[in-house]
């Protein structure tokens, strides 16, 4: 199956601990973005990452990295999470930067305590 | 910098009637992409329709949008509204970000059909 694959589906924690959240695609794509989607849903771009080469949205606080090993694969760090981090974080891929149509993941939801 | 403005927050109608969710945009780039993402309940955002010509009607499962470079608008339509069309809509451009393109999603419309 050709998809984009997330886990977890839900992640529950305290403030101040460290989340990890994996994102994998199987259509073949050199794009993967990273978005939060708020309780209002508002979907804002965190991060995209395409040959290598990383964009970072500068509204992103630090303690949010990604982390890639290939192409396939762009996981999402959050080193101390706060309660504003409670969200939806979707994962999505695409081929080519901008120009196409992305395919999302499910998406992990994060609670924060 | 780019963005994408979708006026209605809430549109509720009964089956039947017609839907137009507004969509607005502003680009620094002269070849706009622009895009129709519906996101069902507890689901994740889809394409539903995408277009980059101008003045050119695009069409899919009932939904029609045409591009109008001279108003910068992208609206999306359907002459008939169902119950399954009941979803969180958003507008997307492909816009400038940070020196790169990537999409720029509107606000979203909540569209809720009933009987």
């Amino acid at each position: 199956e050709t998809a984009v694959f997330q886990t977890p589906n839900y992640h529950v924690t305290q403030v101040g601990n460290e989340v990890s959240f994996n994102c994998k695609q199987t259509l073949g794509h050199d794009t993967m973005y990273w978005y939060k989607q708020d309780s209002k849903k508002l979907l804002k771009i965190m991060f995209s990452y395409n040959n290598k080469q990383l964009i970072v949205n500068e509204t992103v606080p630090r303690r949010f990295s990604p982390q890639s090993s290939d192409k396939a694969h762009l996981n999402l760090r959050i080193k101390s999470v706060e309660p504003e981090d409670s969200a939806v974080y979707l994962c999505a891929s695409s081929s080519g930067t901008g120009l196409y149509e992305q395919y999302f993941g499910p998406g992990t939801r994060l609670t924060v305590l | 910098g780019d963005s994408v403005t979708q006026t209605e927050g809430l549109v509720t109608l009964t089956e039947g009637l017609p839907v137009m969710l507004n969509c607005t945009y502003q680009t620094i780039y002269s070849n706009p992409f622009l895009f129709w993402y519906v996101q069902h309940l507890n689901e994740s955002p889809r394409l539903l329709l995408k277009s980059f010509t101008d003045n050119k009607r695009t069409e899919h499962q009932g939904f029609h949008a045409t591009l109008h470079k001279s108003s910068s608008s992208f609206h999306l339509q359907k002459s008939s509204a169902q119950l399954s069309d009941s979803a969180l809509y958003y507008c997307a451009l492909s816009g400038d970000y940070q020196g790169g393109r990537a999409l720029i999603f509107g606000t979203g419309t909540t569209v809720s059909v009933s009987p």
